[in-house]
């Protein structure tokens, strides 16, 4: 069963503009982990948060995680149209079985 | 550097004919190596995943099978396609984790076969 949720499925945007793309989940987690996929290709790994973590920064991505309402958000600053693709939050449950569970992803369009 | 190489990049086969794609890793020793399928616009569903060379678990019932023949190599198989077998299967790895679940990496993938049934 899916684990997180992305919310919202589809985004179009300027360029410039900020994209914020957020995601749900609904049982305990030890990490969080976001990847970006480019159409037709394989994922790519953008952030990993893990469950004592709030916020974490890589470049002009921005991660913040909110483990009481099991939810995270990822927002990209300034955006730019090579920043169009899907966006997937992924969960790790607690237990260590280093499996991860995947959303379905936000399709980001960001218009030149 | 570590690298991983799936093939081939597209497929097209006849419903019931048998299956093969190949995932390698290199640079890197004793990885975690995972199976997903992702159906056109929707997110990864996990087939199998491998602690070890020989170690398979499966995630869901299915018509496929997964092998771990050397340390470095996944392959993913079926003696039978089905029309439903259709998507873009993707393989993965990643450093095998801790106790300490702070020290957990990423995945990483390749990218990716089409299969098309017919």
């Amino acid at each position: 069963s899916q684990q997180g949720e992305e919310d919202p499925q589809a985004l179009s945007i300027q360029e410039g503009e900020n994209a914020t793309m957020n995601c749900s989940y609904k049982t305990s987690i030890n990490n969080l982990q976001w990847y970006r996929q480019n159409s037709g290709r394989g994922l790519v790994h953008l952030i990993l948060i893990r469950s004592n973590e709030r916020e974490k920064h890589s470049g002009r991505l921005r991660v913040t995680l909110d483990t009481s309402k099991k939810s995270s958000s990822l927002l990209i600053t300034a955006s730019r149209a090579a920043d169009t693709a899907s966006y997937f939050c992924a969960t790790e449950g607690q237990g260590g079985s280093e499996k991860l569970v995947f959303g379905k992803g936000t399709k980001l369009t960001v218009n030149p | 550097s570590q690298t991983i190489h799936q093939w081939p990049a597209t497929l097209v086969q006849p419903v019931g004919s048998p299956l093969s794609l190949e995932c390698t890793v290199e640079g890197t020793s004793n990885p975690n190596l995972y199976w997903y399928r992702q159906a056109a616009g929707r997110g990864l569903q996990l087939l199998f995943y491998s602690v070890g060379i020989g170690q398979i678990s499966s995630e869901v019932p299915q018509n496929l099978s997964a092998s771990r023949p050397q340390d470095r190599q996944f392959i993913l198989s079926s003696k039978k396609l089905l029309l439903s077998d259709s998507g873009f299967y993707l393989c993965a790895w990643s450093v095998r984790g801790f106790d300490n679940f702070e020290f957990r990496q990423p995945q990483h993938f390749g990218d990716g076969t089409r299969l098309s049934i017919l």
